[in-house]
């Protein structure tokens, strides 16, 4: 098994870019999220997603969209970008039986 | 509102010596308290988990974590420490909830040095 599988690793973008930050596991986990991680401050969720088709906020989710069409997949979009959103962005999964995160290895994403 | 705290950034002990990470966490029912590892340049792998039942919770790489619910602490233990331990560890905290999805809150996460 991949676990949980994030791309690109590294990205740079300009301010006001868009982009698509991409994540897939192959567990079958019910539950995805998004988390972004500064210096400091640890990881803050973004948005989470407890099926395919539902979505919800999370701590920081201004800026960003999701959305989760399969179990396998739940794609973060940055909208227009600005550097506050420089971070690294990591996606994890997890079910209700299985109460511990997967993590994927994280995308560390500047923007300039 | 759930938290953790983390109280400090970096913790530095000699290789073969005991070390300890310290964690205290505040949430409204009863708690699932998680430790993590961070390695450079990785994404965060589980290291143990308190759900319920004995205090002393067992983990991967010799770890092990000591419930206080009088304390509300949860800190992260190893009788003796390698130099390949050096990482950066998280403490983390939800409510038992009823059942679904329940919101993880992280610390800030502690800086371990393992000095050779």
């Amino acid at each position: 098994n991949a676990g949980v599988t994030q791309t690109p690793k590294f990205q740079v973008l300009k301010t006001g870019q868009s982009m698509t930050l991409q994540c897939a596991q192959d567990m079958n986990h019910e539950y995805m999220s998004w988390y972004r991680q500064d210096p400091g401050m640890g990881l803050r969720l973004i948005h989470y997603s407890v099926g395919a088709g539902i979505t919800d906020q999370g701590e920081v989710p201004n800026g960003y969209n999701v959305s989760r069409s399969t179990t396998e997949d739940f794609p973060l979009r940055l909208l227009s970008a600005a550097p506050s959103q420089t971070s690294v962005y990591f996606c994890a999964s997890n079910n209700r039986e299985i109460t511990e995160a997967f993590f994927g290895q994280g995308t560390r994403l500047t923007v300039v | 509102a759930q938290s953790v705290a983390q109280p400090e950034d970096q913790v530095n002990v000699a290789e073969g010596n005991p070390l300890t990470v310290k964690c205290t966490y505040s949430v409204s029912g009863n708690p699932y308290l998680f430790w993590y590892v961070q390695y450079p340049n990785r994404g965060l792998q589980f290291l143990l988990k308190y759900i319920t039942g004995d205090n002393l919770v067992k983990g991967s790489y010799g770890f092990e974590a000591e419930f206080n619910k009088s304390q509300t602490s949860f800190h992260l233990k190893k009788p003796s420490a390698l130099v390949s331990d050096s990482a950066l560890y998280f403490c983390a905290v939800r409510d038992d909830g009823s059942g679904g999805y329940q919101k993880v809150t992280f610390g800030t996460g502690t800086k371990l040095q393992v000095i050779p």
